[in-house]
């Protein structure tokens, strides 16, 4: 299995929703991603979780929970979003968090907040 | 801190035509640079990645990339364009130093023409 699996690939909700994405890889990788794309744009990097512990949050706001129950699995909840934080939203993984392995991105999820 | 600079958002060639896309880079050490191809509606898949070893690096689907240090270049090229290689293309350096980051070119769009 080389591969990152996003669900779901679309997701509307409302300003009110609680809502979450998931992310899974088997792999073995220890390192996880969240990335945020804008229409046009190039992703912006928001959580690292290395070895299941966060790593790196890049000043996200706190209506993005992220969470990683194990070594697989990655997921983010969402909550009381504004319409700005419609995007595409990636999920990643590599070997481990290093700047020299390359990450594999899954297919993302489309989500759209009204 | 590194960055990337892709030179035009937006390239066009005919269909069997040279495809070269350009990216310069600016880092104060030796860096890993990545391309990676995002075909719309998808997530992002490498095609190449340079790691210090051989400065002409073969990627997947005809693509190769040349490193030039004296010209902190990693240009992207294919001798023969094909339709199916229309995508946005990034251009990505990492922080082999301190954060580990992965920074992101804004991005180029391939247009093929028949």
């Amino acid at each position: 299995d080389t591969e990152v699996t996003q669900t779901p690939k679309h997701l509307v909700m409302g300003m009110t929703n609680k809502k979450s994405l998931k992310c899974e890889q088997h792999m073995g990788h220890r390192a996880m991603y969240w990335y945020k794309q804008k229409a046009k744009k190039p992703p912006e990097l928001m959580f690292v979780y290395s070895y299941e512990k966060l790593s790196i949050n890049e000043s996200v706001p706190s209506r993005f929970s992220p969470e990683c129950p194990n070594s697989s699995l990655l997921n983010l909840h969402l909550h009381a979003l504004q319409p700005e934080d419609s995007a595409l939203y990636l999920c990643a993984s590599s070997q481990v968090f290093t700047g020299a392995t390359s990450r594999v991105f899954g297919p993302g999820t489309r989500l759209t907040v009204l | 801190a590194q960055s990337v600079t892709q030179l035009g958002s937006h390239v066009s060639v005919s269909e069997g035509a040279l495809v070269l896309l350009r990216c310069n880079y600016s880092s104060s050490v030796p860096p890993y640079l990545f391309w990676y191809v995002q075909y719309p509606n998808q997530g992002l898949q490498l095609l190449l990645k340079y790691t210090s070893a051989a400065t002409l690096v073969k990627g997947i689907n005809g693509f190769e990339a040349e490193f030039k240090k004296s010209e902190t270049s990693f240009h992207l090229t294919k001798p023969s364009a094909h339709m199916s290689d229309a995508a946005e293309y990034f251009c990505a350096v990492s922080d082999i130093q301190g954060a580990q980051k992965l920074v992101f070119g804004q991005g180029t769009r391939l247009t093929i023409n028949p």
